[in-house]
């Protein structure tokens, strides 16, 4: 069955130091994956995708993913966090068939980045 | 601007009523989809939508049912069989070639 694991329900880090949040996932097709992040009481917001092409993806607060295929891995990257980045963030993949993607999500249960002074 | 509308942001109910959730979308996208998120659970997938008049059963459909007659608007109705309403409640949407989803800003719902 297909699933997504991140490895840290909370990540604790002081202001300016690097971070990495984990995801891992299994699955017998191709997959996208994705990065969502989630403010107090919001929705989700897309923080960065990959579909195709280079495996390291960025988005434009500073963040980065590698896809690691022998892995199975889309850890996701920081070099210097700032207080607002505290949030939860999502992890998550979309299979894809053939030429055609489900429909669906599957959703990790999320890493709470807690950004200390 | 377009987006993902979900009214109302809190919702109260008392326990055995039916309530409904409203979720609109001015995108254009064809696939909507209804979420549950409770605290360290992630989300689960209740209902989707990938054409109007047509919608599939998630991972945890049961005491809850949908409605698509509309491409913009897909309504979540909690009823009173859902055994443990109280939850943090997101819609979505997204186009049917590449599989990312946009959110609403959510709706919490609380049964008393």
């Amino acid at each position: 069955a297909q699933s997504v694991t991140q490895l840290d329900s909370q990540v604790p880090v002081f202001e300016e130091a690097p971070v990495e949040l984990r995801c891992n996932y299994s699955s017998s097709v191709s997959v996208y994956l994705f990065w969502y992040v989630q403010y107090p009481n919001q929705g989700l917001q897309l923080l960065l995708k990959y579909l195709s092409g280079s495996t390291l993806v960025e988005s434009i607060n500073g963040f980065e993913a590698e896809f690691n295929k022998s892995q199975t891995s889309f850890h996701l990257r920081k070099p210097s966090v700032h207080i607002s980045d505290t949030a939860e963030y999502f992890c998550a993949v979309s299979l894809v068939y053939g030429s055609s993607n489900t429909g669906k999500l599957i959703f990790g249960q999320g890493t709470t980045l807690q950004v200390k002074p | 601007d377009g987006g993902i509308t979900q009214s109302p942001k809190y919702l109260f109910r008392k326990e055995g009523q039916n309530v409904t959730l409203s979720c609109e979308q001015n995108l254009n996208h064809d696939a909507m989809y209804w979420y549950r998120q409770d605290p360290g659970q992630g989300l689960r997938l209740i209902y989707y939508s990938q054409i109007v008049n047509d919608f599939q059963k998630g991972d945890i459909a049961e005491g809850y049912s949908v409605s698509r007659e509309k491409k913009e608007s897909f309504p979540l109705t909690v009823t009173s069989a859902q055994k443990n309403p109280t939850a943090f409640y997101l819609c979505a949407s997204s186009t049917s070639e590449v599989n990312e989803q946009f959110f609403g800003p959510g709706t919490r719902l609380t049964v008393l």
